[in-house]
């Protein structure tokens, strides 16, 4: 099984061009979400989606969208990148097993933005 | 506000125990995980608490006191493959998981 598959690995932008961020799972989660991560910091959620077709703001959503295409795919698009929005880059859907909840992610994307 | 607190970085000898402590101030808890993840690499699950006590897993366990709002993960034969960065992670009344900051742990020969 491939678990959560992201693409790219790496991106280099420059500041006001747009990108999109594509995950799937093959897992048959409900839940995905975005994550960013910044040097020597925990993971902040940008969005989520509960369910296909719902989408939530987590708690750094401004200059991002999401949409949840399916109950496999779940993108992130960067309309207008700032250099600000330079991270790594999580994907990950859920397991939810009562009250456990038991995040898979995907292998990151690296994003620069000059 | 939220807040998960856990040490920044932790250093223990191969084949040592070692004990990463994490606190939390959260809005309702529904659990504690625990995710490890080496440089470069991605978040893996390691454990998780919703009751008061000891889980264990192999080498590692992790504990949680509700009633203190703590817990923490506990690393025993160590290896120089457990050398990565560690999260405490919370269930909040929300929907989302609140993460600590993360603790390196560095281990030497």
């Amino acid at each position: 099984n491939a678990g959560v598959t992201q693409t790219p690995k790496f991106q280099v932008l420059k500041t006001g061009q747009s990108m999109t961020l594509q995950c799937a799972q093959d897992m048959n989660h409900n839940s995905m979400y975005w994550y960013r991560q910044d040097p020597g910091m925990g993971l902040r959620l940008i969005y989520y989606s509960a369910s296909e077709g719902t989408t939530d703001k987590g708690e750094v959503p401004n200059g991002y969208n999401v949409s949840r295409l399916n109950k496999r795919e779940f993108s992130l698009r960067l309309e207008s990148a700032a250099p600000s929005q330079t991270s790594v880059y999580f994907c990950a859907s859920s397991e939810v097993k009562g009250t456990n909840e038991k995040l898979f992610f995907g292998s990151g994307t690296q994003l620069s933005v000059l | 506000g939220q807040s998960l607190e856990q040490p920044s970085e932790v250093t223990a000898v191969e084949g040592a125990i070692v004990q990463i402590n994490c606190t939390y101030q959260t809005s309702g808890f529904y659990g504690l995980s625990w995710y490890q993840q080496h440089d470069g690499g991605a978040p893996t699950f390691l454990s998780y608490n919703a009751l008061d006590g000891l889980e264990e897993t192999g080498r590692f366990s992790s504990f949680l006191s509700r009633s203190d709002s703590y817990g923490y993960l506990l690393l025993q034969e160590l290896q120089m493959k457990d050398s990565a960065s560690y999260f405490c992670a919370v269930r909040d009344r929300g929907y989302q998981l609140i993460w600590g900051a993360g603790t390196k742990l560095i281990i030497k020969p």
